[in-house]
């Protein structure tokens, strides 16, 4: 079955510093892929997504492009910020499936 | 107003009690999910619905029943809790269109504690 996997963390970057989470899936068909962010004490939200290949996707300073011939949508940002850390859910969908999630990283921004 | 609602928002409760969840939307979308997280294993899906006559089981589904009971409700039933199952529990929604690409929209979750 479809599948996610990515970076397990905690990952702790100094304000500023360039972030990346990686990302990778598994998949038959040809799914849209999603990055969810979870603050502290929130649910989920979405924070990018790309729908087919190459597309990518942005929000709030950060990117992630759909690659189907690495099968990975890894996230990426600039220069992190205190007010990014949070933990960051890599997910993809078939249209009649629910999301498949992969297990989270949590990123710490340190000032 | 949020557009998911989750009820209640925090709650404590002892081995062997019945416990019922509540999700709540207001974006009129036909799918609603049932979701548990714990920590360092991700979100795992207990139970989803494509519509109001349409319940299936997720990845770990036993001990949980669920009851949709319009498209904008779907209830979550632990009926007799037992301590493993104290979690983060949250419902979502999505709807299948051109733009949305099933995309799903979550709740505040609901922090469960079984003694």
């Amino acid at each position: 079955g479809d599948s996610v996997t990515q970076m397990e963390g905690p990952v702790t970057l100094s304000e500023e510093a360039f972030l990346t989470i990686n990302c990778t899936y598994t998949a038959t068909g040809y799914p849209s892929l999603f990055w969810y962010v979870q603050y502290p004490g929130e649910g989920l939200q979405l924070l990018l997504k790309a729908t087919k290949a190459d597309d990518k996707g942005s929000n709030k300073g950060f990117e992630a492009t759909y690659r189907k011939e690495t099968t990975s949508f890894h996230l990426e940002k600039g220069s992190v910020q205190v007010s990014d850390s949070a933990v960051y859910f890599c997910a993809l969908s078939d249209p009649n499936t629910p999301l498949v999630f992969g297990k989270g990283t949590r990123l710490s921004v340190i000032a | 107003d949020a557009d998911v609602t989750q009820t209640p928002r925090n709650r404590i409760t002892k081995t062997g009690k019945r416990i019922m969840l509540e999700c709540s939307q207001t974006k009129g979308h036909d799918r609603m999910y049932w979701y548990r997280q714990d920590p360092g294993l991700g979100l795992r899906l207990i139970y989803y619905s494509f519509d109001v006559k349409d319940i299936n089981k997720g990845e770990i589904s036993d001990g949980y029943s669920v009851s949709r009971q319009a498209q904008a409700k779907f209830s979550l039933s632990l009926e007799s809790a037992i301590p493993n199952q104290t979690a983060l529990y949250f419902c979502a929604t999505s709807d299948l269109t051109a733009s949305s690409y099933n995309e799903q929209f979550f709740g505040p979750g609901t922090r469960l504690t079984v003694l």
